[in-house]
């Protein structure tokens, strides 16, 4: 059973519209949840992250939004540039591990 | 400076065969992570060390698996007799702090490639 779930394997964006990335979570006991981009052939790079005691947090055109009571956060890109395609890892921070969904394949479309 | 290095790239083996996976952590880094990531999958928790002591192995899939990180620095993956469904990709991560990881990111290498023939 995934304890962090990304149930949209892929999304196309327009150039310049916002992506919106979402990712589910079922162990309440989280403290600490990540995204991470990844590039083909290379390793997950670390984007943002947030505490369990924050609902948002804004880097850039990054933003990451922290629904606890629904256990749902989600990853807002604005505007979506091409370079932003890349796979999108959603994961959670239990003791020493992190733990991820399956990712998310974002395609920005000129 | 130098990110995290693995080494090889990629590896083919024969169903039954042993393999070694070589992770360079970024110096001076003192934790260490292993993860498996299989084909559409998100990276899998294998193990993680602190310097040179293996402070958590609940993420070996069998007694197949064993890793070593005798220095503190350089870490190796081995997997003894591999099977099919050992074939993914093996990820190392290095961390500056001691296994905090929500006030640390992990810094991950490109991986190394696995097929098990």
């Amino acid at each position: 059973d995934q304890q962090v779930k990304q149930n949209s394997p892929s999304l196309s964006v327009q150039e310049g519209r916002i992506s919106i990335l979402n990712c589910d979570y079922t162990n309440s006991m989280f403290d600490y949840f990540l995204w991470y981009k990844k590039y083909p052939a290379e390793g997950p790079t670390f984007l943002i992250s947030i505490s369990s005691i924050k609902d948002k947090n804004e880097d850039g055109r990054f933003t990451v939004f922290l629904n606890k009571s629904a256990k749902h956060l989600s990853l807002h890109i604005v505007p979506s540039q091409p370079g932003d395609s890349a796979v999108y890892f959603c994961a959670a921070s239990e003791d020493d591990k992190i733990i991820f969904g399956k990712g998310t394949r974002l395609h920005i479309l000129p | 400076g130098a990110g995290v290095s693995q080494s090889p790239r990629y590896k083919v083996a024969k169903r039954g065969q042993d393999v070694a996976l070589r992770c360079d952590p970024i110096s001076g880094h003192v934790s260490l992570f292993w993860y498996q990531q299989a084909l559409g999958q998100g990276p899998e928790f294998l193990t993680y060390f602190q310097n040179e002591a293996q402070l958590d192995k609940s993420g070996l899939p069998s007694d197949r698996f064993f890793a070593e990180r005798p220095e503190g620095s350089v870490s190796t993956l081995k997997i003894q007799r591999t099977q099919q469904e050992d074939s993914a990709v093996y990820l190392c991560a290095s961390s500056l702090v001691l296994g905090q990881t929500y006030t640390d990111t992990q810094y991950f290498g490109p991986g190394t490639r696995l097929t098990v023939l």
